[in-house]
């Protein structure tokens, strides 16, 4: 069955420090994947998508296959990073299929 | 361009009604979808539409749930009758073809009394 795992509903950490959000996924074809955020009072936008292979805000996300993962990673956090960050794959009728989400609060 | 326009953003209405929402997608984007979003189950994909037509409705929870598109630039989303279990957050999104990026709108928050 295609599914997106976030293990971590809450991550709460200081300013400055590193963050690494965590995505597993469940998809037996090549996936193409996505980290969408949805600031306080905005609409869900899209972060980055693992084919661009691209650093948008400083984050980062590297697909690995053989750990079937897509984890978000930024070296220092910022406190306007603080925002709940979805997880998402599309399927092979371009269907997205959502992670529960990851709320992230960084601390001053 | 206003990105994708959804209405109302809020709604409430008491149990037994008819909810309509109601999407514009982004000008030249031929596919929409429309999501429910809810603590317990995050979000999920409701329906989607291809040039106005819709290709998977699977996601639609059961009969009380409807959507249409008349046209390119319009889709709704109707519950009748609503219950209080529908209470959520709905949002619709939009692509063109060729990118699959979806852009969302800001969502209708709908409670049920």
């Amino acid at each position: 069955a295609q599914r997106v795992t976030q293990p971590e509903k809450l991550l709460s950490v200081f300013k400055g420090a590193p963050v690494e959000l965590k995505c597993n996924y469940s998809y037996s074809g090549s996936p193409e994947l996505f980290w969408y955020v949805q600031y306080s009072r905005q609409r869900l936008q899209l972060l980055l998508r693992h084919i661009s292979r691209e650093s948008i805000k400083g984050f980062t996300a590297d697909l690995n296959k053989g750990e079937t993962s897509f984890h978000l990673k930024k070296p220092f956090a910022q406190e306007e990073d603080s925002a709940m960050y979805y997880c998402a794959l599309m399927d092979s009728s371009y269907k997205l299929i959502f992670g529960s989400g990851t709320r992230l609060l960084v601390r001053p | 361009d206003a990105g994708v326009i959804q209405s109302p953003r809020h709604e409430v209405t008491e149990m037994g009604q008819e909810v309509t929402l109601r999407c514009k997608p982004i000008s030249g984007h031929d596919y929409l979808f429309w999501y429910r979003q809810t603590m317990m189950r995050g979000l999920e994909l409701l329906i989607y539409f291809n040039n106005n037509v819709p290709i998977d409705d699977s996601g639609m929870p059961e009969d009380r749930f409807s959507a249409k598109m008349p046209n390119a630039s319009f889709s709704t989303l109707k519950i009748q009758p609503s219950e209080p279990r529908d209470s959520a957050v709905y949002f619709c999104a939009s692509r063109p073809t060729g990118n699959n990026e979806q852009f969302f709108g800001p969502g209708t928050r709908l409670t049920v009394l």
